[in-house]
């Protein structure tokens, strides 16, 4: 099946600093991404989603000046984190579709574990 | 709005026993309805979808899930649980007319007890 990866898996920042997320579709081309948070215990939660060359899609109560997406290609995706704040802490998941199917049919990539100290 | 309710935080079952997972949802039209999988600290595994056709869909690792519009449910089943079972699953559901997001249930822990 389809290889979606992210990097990194785990990362430690200091409070105010900013941390990128990537995520790549290593075998097939992504027309649409998403990106997930995933609490302790709790389901996942859609952040934003992005269509290849557009801005992105964000979720209502999501900042999208604290988390900021590019999808610059059809095989890379980035989510950005400005300023962390330990409330950012969480587990970051992107998941890759193609076409008209993206929804359907999405390739979830290992997640990244960020904590904000 | 639409929504998935997995009334199970944990299930427990001994190792050769047949499991269930129980999902249901709330959507308008038809659903499509999903099962993945999650290990600790890893993202999700697709198992399985219903989109149309057989209510009776089988998918990865040998489960199966059965489609009950009536109940509006799609619990996840497999026969035989095995010991590398253990792992949350998640249920999901989109309905069927343009572009819909994908709703995730809260998950629920499968146990399987050697």
């Amino acid at each position: 099946g389809a290889v979606v990866s992210q990097h990194p898996s785990r990362v430690i920042c200091k409070s105010g600093t900013s941390v990128k997320i990537e995520c790549r579709s290593l075998d097939f081309q992504a027309t649409t991404m998403f990106w997930y948070r995933q609490f302790p215990k709790q389901s996942l939660m859609l952040m934003a989603t992005s269509n290849e060359g557009s801005k992105a899609t964000y979720e209502q109560g999501v900042e999208k000046d604290k988390f900021l997406i590019n999808h610059a290609s059809l095989t890379l995706s980035t989510l950005t984190v400005t300023s962390a704040h330990p409330e950012d802490s969480s587990f970051y998941i992107c998941s890759a579709g193609a076409g008209h199917t993206a929804q359907e049919t999405q390739y979830f990539g290992p997640g990244t574990r960020l904590l904000v100290l | 709005a639409q929504s998935v309710a997995q009334p199970e935080d944990q299930v427990n079952v001994a190792e050769g026993n047949p499991l269930t997972v129980k999902c249901t949802y709330s959507v308008s039209g038809n659903p499509y309805l999903f099962w993945y999988v999650q290990y600790p600290n890893r993202g999700l595994q697709f198992l399985l979808k219903y989109i149309t056709g057989d209510n009776l869909v089988k998918g990865s690792y040998g489960f199966e899930a059965e489609f009950n519009k009536s109940q509006t449910s799609f619990h996840l089943k497999k026969p035989s649980a095995l010991v590398s079972d253990s792992a949350l699953y998640f249920c999901a559901v989109r309905g069927s007319g343009g572009y819909q997001k994908v709703t995730f249930g809260t998950g629920t822990k499968l146990q399987v007890i050697p």
